[in-house]
């Protein structure tokens, strides 16, 4: 079964950089996408960027040039990395499996960790 | 950016009812849409893709319909393990966008 776990600090000071890791289980990153999205105070939720099988990346315009996603194959896990966050970074971070060959839809999604932003 | 609007934003129902949830988009997506459930404290679920297709384990009182800008979340008799908030995510073009969901609850 497939099944993917975050974590990370659940608190962060503005102006520092959030890092979040994703682990994997009953599947390898090597193939499909596997992505991180978040879901803001209100319910309001975000795309961030995913990472490919072959480790190609794309990511959401609105976050400029804060965030990168990385990963580490021989530990079967991916890594989020956003700088610079304010307190409007403060949601529940979610990383997923996309489903196939392209990155249409989430078939799999983690528990999600709360991040709150604050001094 | 693609963006979806939901409505509506809140529709109150007493079990055994059926509902529609609507998903437009700001421009023609085919049927590259998808529906998530989410429960609170609980990660989002994929209920449909690509506007109509059935998931494995979903139960058969979901179904969607819809292309171009208009999509629709079907629910028969709506059951009372049914009520979370229901998003659609577009998959034409990136970035991904959602919706701002519809919350189902109890009247």
């Amino acid at each position: 079964e497939v099944q993917l776990q975050e974590s990370g600090p659940g608190l962060v000071k503005p102006s520092q950089s959030l890092s979040l890791t994703c682990s994997v289980t009953g599947y390898s990153i090597t193939s499909n996408y596997w992505g991180w999205i978040r879901k803001f105070p209100g319910n309001k939720m975000e795309w961030m960027g995913y990472i490919s099988y072959s480790g190609s990346t794309s990511y959401n315009p609105s976050l400029k040039s804060r965030i990168s996603i990385t990963r580490d194959t021989s530990k079967n896990q991916f890594f989020l990395q956003l700088n610079s966050v304010t307190t409007e970074d403060t949601a529940t971070y979610y990383c997923a499996r996309s489903h196939g060959g392209y990155p249409y839809y989430f078939d799999y999604w983690g528990q999600g960790v709360m991040v709150t932003v604050s001094s | 950016d693609i963006v979806l609007t939901q409505s509506p934003a809140t529709l109150s129902v007493t079990p055994g009812e059926s509902v529609s949830l609507s998903c437009r988009a700001s421009q023609g997506i085919s049927t590259s849409i998808h529906w998530y459930q989410q429960k609170s404290n609980e990660s989002p679920r994929l209920l449909i893709k690509f506007a109509s297709q059935s998931i494995s384990g979903i139960p058969s009182r979901f179904s969607g319909s819809g292309s171009g800008t208009d999509f629709t979340l079907s629910i028969n008799r709506v059951e009372s393990e049914d009520f979370s908030v229901y998003y659609c995510q577009q998959s034409y073009s990136l970035p991904r966008t959602f919706g701002a969901g519809t919350k189902l609850e109890l009247k």
